[in-house]
């Protein structure tokens, strides 16, 4: 199956502080998602991008389909962004399809 | 509209108890993804339901099962519990099956076999 590699594992920046997470992953896909999960366990969707470049408030991610990588940028970090960042990704293989997650980055913000 | 819901929010059962989980995805929603989340393994996949089927299985034992009604909700069942089944259950909706939907996560179940 596809694997999916996230870096770093873990990030402690200093609040206004901007950051970039990479997410690898070694086969064609037809979704990629980043996911935010909080500190009560809830996934919650950043951003649906198989190709190309999107932007929502401070955060904006571009993924490279054709070189296999994705990255989330976070500009002027705020202590709630703090959690962990998950990638996944998913590849049509006809009704064999299912997300597979990275292992994820572990953003801390300090105040 | 409101998002995916999972009941219970927390669950405590001893080894050898079977355990049944809800989920309930986005008005309109018709697929539903089961995940199980451990500090070991990670996010992995359990099964996926679309219009009452089962459309696609992760690989775990078959101790591990669910279904889902004609109203899209969905249940998955642990039977025999092991120590090892202790772990976050998420649950996610999208409009339909396939790899081009977006997935919506529910709050998840955390389950703790004692």
């Amino acid at each position: 199956g596809i694997q999916v590699e996230q870096s770093p594992p873990d990030l402690i920046l200093q609040e206004g502080a901007n950051s970039t997470l990479r997410c690898n992953f070694s086969d064609s896909v037809n979704n990629l998602q980043w996911f935010h999960q909080n500190p009560w366990g809830q996934l919650i969707n950043l951003f649906y991008i198989p190709s190309g470049t999107k932007q929502n408030g401070r955060l904006s991610a571009t993924t490279v389909a054709t070189e296999r990588y994705s990255l989330l940028y976070i500009s002027s970090s705020q202590t709630t962004d703090s959690g962990v960042y998950f990638c996944a990704v998913e590849r049509r293989n006809f009704g064999n399809e299912k997300l597979t997650f990275g292992t994820g980055t572990r953003l801390t913000i300090i105040p | 509209k409101a998002g995916v819901t999972q009941t219970p929010r927390y669950l405590i059962k001893t080894r050898g108890q079977q355990v049944t989980l809800s989920c309930s995805p986005i008005s309109g929603h018709r697929s539903v993804s089961w995940y199980q989340q451990t500090p070991g393994q990670g996010l992995q996949f359990l099964f996926e339901y679309f219009s009452e089927t089962q459309r696609n299985k992760g690989n775990f034992p078959g101790r591990f099962s669910g279904r889902q009604f004609s109203n899209s909700r969905s249940e998955m069942n642990v039977s025999t519990l092991e120590l090892g089944d202790s772990a976050l259950y998420l649950c996610a909706s999208s409009p339909w099956a396939g790899s081009q939907e977006t997935q919506y996560f529910g709050p998840g179940t955390r389950l703790l076999v004692l």
